[in-house]
């Protein structure tokens, strides 16, 4: 159980172009899913949380316009970087926590992109 | 905020000896602290937790105990084996809410 999904595992694209990844809680419903950057050999660095039906709540210094986030249902959230640029490059990770006040958090396994 | 701090950085164990992570926390309202394993390449996978109104919880090999005085928590894996081997990061919530601040991750490698 409390399995998460993320897709595209890896993507490469040109820098100027958007890119959509999508997480997924595939046995249970996820009223808060969390997204995070991780750097080569650092920890996890959360970017923005977010509740189904509602805007997302991003940490200080993330760029809401530029990654944007919708948490479309309890089982689905996107993370959408816009206009990329090299220095996004990174491990991109969401989370999904099933709420009743557990604070459980089940990790994706991640999503590698690189911007040319 | 919460700020939480991990030792060792790196760890190197003998096959079948016992490895111990140790972190610390400053809020004293946090009160859920997990511990994930993450391979090279993929995402983190929540190994144990363990919450305020205990003091130790341990499943097979590892067990966390965790010191609410000190505001010290620690991961404690026995008869280590070679596919334990990861990167471990502990975590705690901040003031009972539901984000979790991590820890900077241990590198653990045991050799056969």
């Amino acid at each position: 159980g409390a399995v998460v999904s993320q897709h595209p595992s890896w993507v490469i694209c040109k820098s100027g172009t958007s890119v959509k990844i999508e997480c997924r809680s595939l046995d249970f419903q996820a009223t808060t899913m969390f997204w995070y950057r991780q750097f080569p050999k650092q920890s996890l660095m959360l970017m923005a949380t977010s509740n189904e039906g509602s805007k997302a709540t991003y940490e200080q210094g993330v760029e809401k316009d530029k990654f944007l986030i919708n948490h479309a249902s309890l089982t689905l959230s996107t993370l959408t970087v816009t206009s990329a640029h090299p220095e996004d490059s990174s491990f991109y990770i969401c989370s999904a926590e099933p709420g009743q006040g557990f604070y459980e958090q089940y990790f994706g396994p991640g999503t590698r992109l690189t911007v040319t | 905020g919460e700020n939480v701090e991990q030792h060792p950085s790196t760890l190197s164990v003998q096959e079948g000896d016992s490895a111990v992570i140790k972190c610390t926390y400053s809020d004293s309202a946090s009160n859920y602290f997990p511990w994930y394993k993450q391979e090279l390449g993929k995402g983190p996978q929540l190994i144990i937790d363990i919450r305020s109104n205990v003091g130790e919880k341990k499943d097979q090999r590892i067990a966390v105990t965790l010191n609410k005085t000190a505001k010290h928590f620690s991961l404690h894996i026995t008869e280590t084996q070679p596919e334990d081997s990861a990167v471990y990061f502990c975590a705690a919530n901040n003031n009972g809410a539901n984000n979790l601040f991590f820890g900077t991750g241990t590198r653990l490698t045991v050799i056969p």
